[in-house]
């Protein structure tokens, strides 16, 4: 079983629709929680952190959910601007950061 | 500020010929990783180094990889002899100390024929 599993898409969705990601992890133990960006044959880049409580950042809203190993990623209102692929992260210790394999999002006009 | 800087961003070669893939981490990060990315097993850690320590090396496929890290501001890895099943992009990412965030280079194109 990978450390961290991502439903790899595509999500292929309208502008203005609302999309959900998941992510898994199997490590427990694991102390924080991100989700990467990464547009198409560029570097990946931090879009937001994860805290337990949850947390918005405009129209991107992150959930963790310790007790069922998941995180999760919701956009409202997509814009064709979202068009990526979407990395959970999961950092089990120190420095040792786990990224899924990602879930590729298209946003159609 | 510049950013992570990776060189060459291009590289293609011959199977069996050393390769030479270089960093520069943002000024004042003390931590370096080095990542491969492909399509099939998506992005996995090579290497890890604290103020130019290798820290984690685990994740190195084998002996045919080889990292450095002389001062605070250049990294190499260097795989000898390169194999076709070795090309991949391979992204370096810098943090700055107490910081999770991870800044990642534009990432180097490895082409192995």
């Amino acid at each position: 079983r990978k450390e961290v599993e991502q439903d790899p898409g595509p999500f292929n969705v309208p502008e203005g629709a609302t999309v959900a990601f998941n992510c898994t992890y199997s490590n427990s133990a694991s102390q924080s929680f991100f989700w990467y960006r990464q547009d198409c044959r560029k570097e990946p880049k931090l879009l937001m952190s994860v805290y337990s409580s949850g947390n918005e950042d405009g129209r991107f809203t992150a959930q963790l959910n310790r007790a069922s190993q998941y995180i999760s990623l919701l956009i409202r209102d997509s814009k064709l601007s979202d068009s990526a692929t979407y990395l959970c992260v999961v950092n089990g210790g120190g420095s040792d950061m786990r990224f899924g394999a990602g879930t590729r999002l298209t946003v159609k006009p | 500020d510049a950013g992570v800087i990776q060189s060459p961003r291009h590289e293609v070669t011959e199977m069996g010929q050393e390769v030479t893939l270089r960093c520069k981490p943002i000024s004042g990060h003390d931590y370096l990783f080095w990542y491969r990315q492909t399509m099939m097993r998506g992005l996995e850690l090579l290497i890890y180094f604290n103020n130019n320590v290798p820290i984690d090396d685990s994740g190195m496929p084998e002996d045919r990889f080889s990292a450095k890290m002389p001062n605070a501001s250049f990294s190499t890895l260097k795989i000898q002899p390169s194999e076709p099943r070795d090309s991949a992009v391979y992204f370096c990412a810098s943090s700055f100390p107490g910081q999770e965030t991870q800044y990642f280079g534009p990432g180097t194109r490895l082409l192995v024929l």
